[in-house]
C-alpha cells in the first residue's frame, strides 16, 4: 500500500515570496490533515479536511496561509507571503475517516526554509 | 488551554538499558492517546495507541505504555533498548470526535552500542 506522498521535499525561498506544497493521501482516506512542525516542537495541526470540506482550520493563519482539497483527494497548502517564522517542516497526514480512534498516517514532510 | 508535556527532550542510554518516557496532558474529559516515533530519515509512524479498556497497551518492537487516568499520564516503556530504537518519540492526545491531535514537543532518544 502506497503511503502519503508529499512534494517538494525541500524548499528554500526568501521572505515575502509565495510557496505551495502538495499532498496525495493514501487511497481511500477521507480525512486529510496539514501540520506545521517547527524545529524543537511537536507537529501542530493547521487544517483538517473531511473529503473536500474543512473540519478545523482554527490554527491556520488565514491572512497568509490557504489550503484546498479539490475532489476530496489531493491537497495543496499555500503560503503567501512567507515570513521568516514560517520556516518549518510541513507534514501531511491522512486517515480512513475522521474520528478520535483513527490512526493518522504521515507523509515525509516538506522542509521549508525562509531566508 | 489543553497541553501535552513530555518530560525529557533528550535521553541517551546504552543498549540493553530500560527506557521510560513520560507524557502528561491537561484535559479532564475522555482522551485518545498515541505514541508516534520518527526514526532518522523516516516519517512519523504509530508506535501504539490507547482508546479504552486495559490501561497497559502494547505496541510494535516491544514497546508498551500505561495510561494512568488519575495522573493524566501515558508513559512509554521498553525493558531493553536496542541501537535501532534511536529516534524521536512523540506523545499525542486526541480530545475531540474529529480526531484532532495535540502533540508533545518530542523526546530525542539516542541508544549507544
Amino acid at each position: 500500500e502506497a503511503g502519503v506522498a508529499q512534494s517538494p521535499r525541500y524548499k528554500i525561498i526568501e521572505k515575502r515570496q509565495s510557496v505551495a506544497f502538495w499532498c496525495n493521501p493514501i487511497s481511500g482516506h477521507a480525512t486529510l490533515y496539514w501540520y506545521q512542525q517547527i524545529l524543537g516542537q511537536g507537529p501542530k495541526l493547521l487544517i483538517q479536511f473531511q473529503n473536500n470540506g474543512v473540519v478545523d482550520d482554527s490554527q491556520l493563519p488565514k491572512d497568509r496561509f490557504s489550503a484546498e482539497r479539490l475532489k476530496g483527494v489531493d491537497s495543496t497548502l499555500k503560503i503567501q507571503p512567507a515570513k521568516l517564522e514560517d520556516s518549518a517542516v510541513y507534514l501531511c497526514a491522512s486517515s480512513l475517516v475522521a474520528g478520535g480512534r483513527n490512526t493518522q498516517y504521515f507523509g515525509p514532510g516538506t522542509r521549508l526554509t525562509v531566508l | 488551554a489543553q497541553s501535552v508535556s513530555q518530560h525529557n527532550h533528550h535521553v541517551i542510554l546504552s543498549e540493553a538499558a530500560s527506557l521510560e518516557l513520560g507524557c502528561n496532558y491537561s484535559y479532564g474529559g475522555t482522551v485518545n492517546l498515541f505514541w508516534y516515533v520518527q526514526y532518522p530519515g523516516q516519517h512519523l509512524q504509530l508506535l501504539l495507541k490507547y482508546f479504552s479498556g486495559d490501561p497497559l497497551v502494547k505496541g510494535i518492537k516491544g514497546f508498551e505504555a500505561e495510561f494512568i487516568k488519575s495522573k493524566f499520564s501515558f508513559n512509554l516503556r521498553k525493558p531493553s533498548e536496542q541501537w535501532s530504537d534511536t529516534a524521536e518519540y512523540f506523545c499525542a492526545v486526541g480530545t475531540d470526535s474529529w480526531g484532532k491531535l495535540q502533540f508533545g514537543a518530542g523526546t530525542q532518544v539516542v541508544v549507544t552500542p
